[in-house]
């Protein structure tokens, strides 16, 4: 069974920093891109970052473009996401999903509520 | 980045109805389109890929149609279960963009 579990949200003021852990199980991590969507409150969807199955190639949305990192560990079939810099705007549940061109998997989110 | 478009934005429909709800692109993006359903509370599902491919388990009363930049997903009789907001996702060029959500209620 596919499983994505994603930890290290929480409260943090702006200008602070996270990060964002996911961790697979039940399919081979290492040969699918992986995805971090993130959903503010009563909002829409928004891919954030995207990484490759080696983590050769990695693609950012404008606006956390220079403070957000995605990165993988293939060895420990896990996935990060670093965030810096962090403003209201970026308050959200962050998911991470399986694949680049279509997500069928997702796990179930990590707030990310950024306020003083 | 590729912007997507939804319209309407919500709309509110009884069981039985047809609903169509459209999404357009800001530049072609020829079949590479996937519709997302999701329920409050929810992770959101797919439902369709390659602009009218069915995800394996969606009911066959959810199409998609369209290529280019307009496209559109149809619930040919809305069922309990399909009370949901629909996204639409271009997935030809990184970032993949989402459309802002249409909101299918009562």
């Amino acid at each position: 069974e596919v499983q994505l579990v994603e930890s290290g949200g929480g409260l943090v003021q702006p200008g602070g920093s996270l990060r964002l852990s996911c961790a697979a199980s039940g399919f081979s991590f290492n040969i699918y891109w992986m995805t971090w969507v993130r959903q503010a409150p009563g909002k829409g969807l928004e891919c954030v970052a995207n990484i490759k199955y080696d983590g050769s190639e990695k693609y950012y949305v404008d606006s956390v473009k220079g403070r957000f990192t995605i990165s993988r560990d293939n060895a420990q079939n896990s996935l990060s996401l670093e965030m810096n810099n962090l403003g209201a705007d970026d308050t959200a549940v962050y998911f991470c999903a399986r694949g680049r061109n279509y997500h069928i998997f997702w796990g179930q989110g990590t707030l990310v509520t950024v306020s003083s | 980045d590729i912007q997507m478009t939804q319209s309407p934005s919500s709309l509110s429909a009884s069981v039985g109805d047809r609903v169509t709800i459209t999404c357009r692109a800001s530049q072609n993006i020829r079949n590479y389109l996937n519709w997302y359903q999701q329920t409050p509370g929810k992770v959101p599902k797919l439902l369709l890929y390659g602009a009218s491919t069915l995800q394996s388990g969606v009911p066959s009363r959810f199409s998609g149609s369209g290529s280019g930049t307009d496209f559109s997903l149809t619930i040919s009789s809305l069922e309990t279960e399909d009370f949901a907001t629909y996204y639409c996702q271009q997935n030809l060029s990184a970032p993949l963009t989402f459309g802002g959500g249409t909101k299918v209620d009562i």
